[in-house]
Formats: C-alpha cells, structure tokens, sequence
C-alpha cells in the first residue's frame, strides 16, 4: 500500500469554475477527513466519513461544499462557484476504527484567480 | 470544543543545538495530543502521539514530547537539531472523531 493518494496535485482556476478532487485511503481505513489548510496555518477539519456515511461536517463547508464516498473507498471534494477565498491546500487523512493513526495525503493545492 | 496553542509562531535555531517547541491545549477529561511535521508542499508526516501512560512520548527523529496535565501543556524537543528539520511543527488534539491543530511553529534550522 503506497498511503494516502490525493489527486490533483495543484488546481489553478478561474473564479466561479467548478472544482473536484479525488482522494484514495489506505485500502483498509474506513474513516476518511477532509482538511483544509490556508498559507500560515494549522489544517482545519471540513468532514468525515466512516465506511460511506459522512457522520459530521464542520460549518466551513458551505452549501458549495460537496462531499461524497459512494462506495466507502475513495472520496471526492467539491467546490462550486469557486471564489478566492477558497485557495488554500485541501488534506486527505484516512484511520481505521477507534484508532489514532490517521495517515494523511499530500494535498492538493487550489489556487483560485 | 477543543483547542490547541502553540505559542511561537517561529523558532530559529543553529545546528546542533537543542529547541522546544511548546504547546498547550484546552484542558478536558482525557485528552488525546499529537505532534506533526509538514515539509514545503508535503501532507504531515506523525512525529509522535500521546494516548495514555508514560507522560513522556519518544518520537521519530530523536523527538520527544512531555505530557503535563496541570499545566495542560505538550511541548515538543530535541536535544540536537540538523539542518533537515527545518520545516513546520504542529501540536494537535483529537476531539471526538476529528484533530484540532494548533497554527503551527516554524523552526528554522541555521548553519
């Protein structure tokens, strides 16, 4: 198992552009966070997934914040109507059950022009 | 809610010589702290967690942390540094289902 996968690395977009992201667990975690972290600060929590069921979601994801796990494996982030705001670099973590090893990705950076 | 302050926003250091990097959290019933490291354009990488017992936690990279109820502190040190640990520290707790970081301390490590 090579980790955490997020895809893409970087996403430079227009402002108002639709964006989505793909991130792949570790294949037997089944609890998937989405973090996003902007220039200068520590990472903060968006939502989390236990197999496929998204069991908490923080208030900074907007109504134009989506996120899905349809088949308790990869996951998908997206953003709509994208506004500057929104640049930061956006983290994939993945544990397994009760546990505290939570393995993170690299991220991917969005960059909205 | 939990949360999480590291106190220096940045810590310069020459090589060879020791750094503390300090943290405090919030305090709660049982608490559950973290060390990470991120290097430029990297994800974090764990350098050590506390779950219970021992109240100091031996990380990777000569890293160790000291757990401190009363005083509701974590803080982070190395005796030696190198110059390729340069690079963002951040202190972390876990609250419920999700981490709490704190803004992170950059250490800067000089020749």
């Amino acid at each position: 198992d090579t980790g955490v996968s997020q895809n893409p690395r970087h996403k430079i977009t227009k402002r108002g552009q639709n964006v989505t992201f793909r991130c792949d667990p570790i294949s037997e975690h089944n609890r998937l966070y989405w973090y996003r972290q902007t220039l200068g600060q520590g990472p903060e929590f968006l939502t989390y997934f236990q197999n496929e069921a998204q069991l908490e979601k923080s208030r900074l994801l907007s109504d134009r914040f989506s996120a899905e796990r349809p088949k308790g494996s990869f996951s998908t982030l997206e953003i709509q109507r994208t506004e500057q705001g929104d640049s930061a670099m956006y983290l994939c973590a993945s544990s397994v059950g009760q546990g505290f090893d939570y393995t993170f990705g690299s991220g991917t950076r969005l960059t909205v022009v | 809610a939990q949360s999480v302050t590291q106190l220096d926003s940045q810590v310069p250091v020459f090589e060879e010589a020791p750094v503390e990097l300090r943290c405090n959290y919030s305090s709660s019933v049982s608490v559950y702290l973290f060390w990470y490291v991120q290097y430029p354009n990297q994800g974090l990488q764990l350098l050590l967690k506390y779950l219970s017992g021992s109240t100091l936690v031996k990380g990777i990279n000569g890293f160790e942390a000291e757990f401190n109820k009363s005083q509701t502190s974590f803080h982070l040190r190395k005796p030696s540094v190198h110059i390729s640990d340069t690079a963002e520290y951040f202190c972390a707790v876990n609250d419920y289902n999700k981490l709490i970081f704190g803004a992170g301390t950059r250490l800067a490590v000089h020749p």
